[in-house]
């Protein structure tokens, strides 16, 4: 079946560091992929679409300049979480979809960030 | 737009006892729905999903069945287990941009 993989699993950064997380389609393609923030015990809020070779789309009410996504590959997405704060601690999950057959999203098992 | 209602949780059962979890929907055209479960720390897994109406999704004892008159995708598991315990969250793909939005997710809590 279809595997996403996300890098690193957790992070523990200090504040005004920036952060990178991973994510990959380890066995299909992906044009499209999509980043997700989720807080405590809350939903999922869709971040941002990344765009293999193209620019991201952003959610509104999203900062595109604190949340860089580039999405270099047709396997490979990167968030990163430029001059972290601690507001930025959270749960953040990709996915990737099957641009081919299914349009499905396959989720990654998500990175937590801690900002201290 | 398009929206994903959940009921609230936290729902507390005991084992062996029956799980309703309702879902409702507001989309336009015809989207598809899932349902997804993620466990304390974890990131999600597909339970079951479904593509069109009338169509039963099913997996480890979960049922749904996508009701288009009443916009609906409700889940059902006729005996939960202690290791059934988490979050489960409605969701449904967006037919023209393939977004997924989802419900605010419902705490299931079995009891031994």
């Amino acid at each position: 079946g279809a595997v996403v993989s996300q890098h690193p699993s957790w992070v523990i950064c200090k504040s005004g560091t920036s952060v990178k997380i991973e994510c990959r389609s380890l066995d299909f393609q992906a044009t499209t992929m999509f980043w997700y923030r989720q807080f405590p015990k809350q939903s999922l809020m869709l971040m941002a679409t990344s765009n293999e070779g193209s620019k991201a789309t952003y959610e509104q009410g999203v900062e595109k300049d604190k949340f860089l996504i580039n999405h270099a590959s047709l396997t490979l997405s990167t968030l990163t979480v430029t001059s972290a704060h601690p507001e930025d601690s959270s749960f953040y999950i990709c996915s990737a979809r099957d641009d081919v057959s299914s349009y499905e999203q396959y989720f990654g098992p998500g990175t937590r960030l801690t900002v201290t | 737009g398009n929206s994903v209602t959940q009921m609230e949780g936290p729902v507390t059962l005991s084992e062996e006892a029956f799980l309703t979890i309702n879902c409702t929907y507001t989309a336009t055209g015809y989207p598809s729905l899932f349902w997804y479960v993620q466990y304390p720390g974890e990131g999600l897994q597909l339970l079951l999903k479904a593509t069109k109406a009338d169509d039963k999704g099913s997996n480890k004892g979960f049922e749904a069945t996508y009701r288009k008159e009443t916009t609906s995708f409700h889940l059902e598991k006729g005996s939960v287990q202690v290791s059934d315990s988490a979050v489960y969250f409605c969701a449904l793909s967006d037919q023209g941009t393939y977004k997924y939005i989802f419900g605010t997710g419902t705490r299931l809590k079995v009891l031994a």
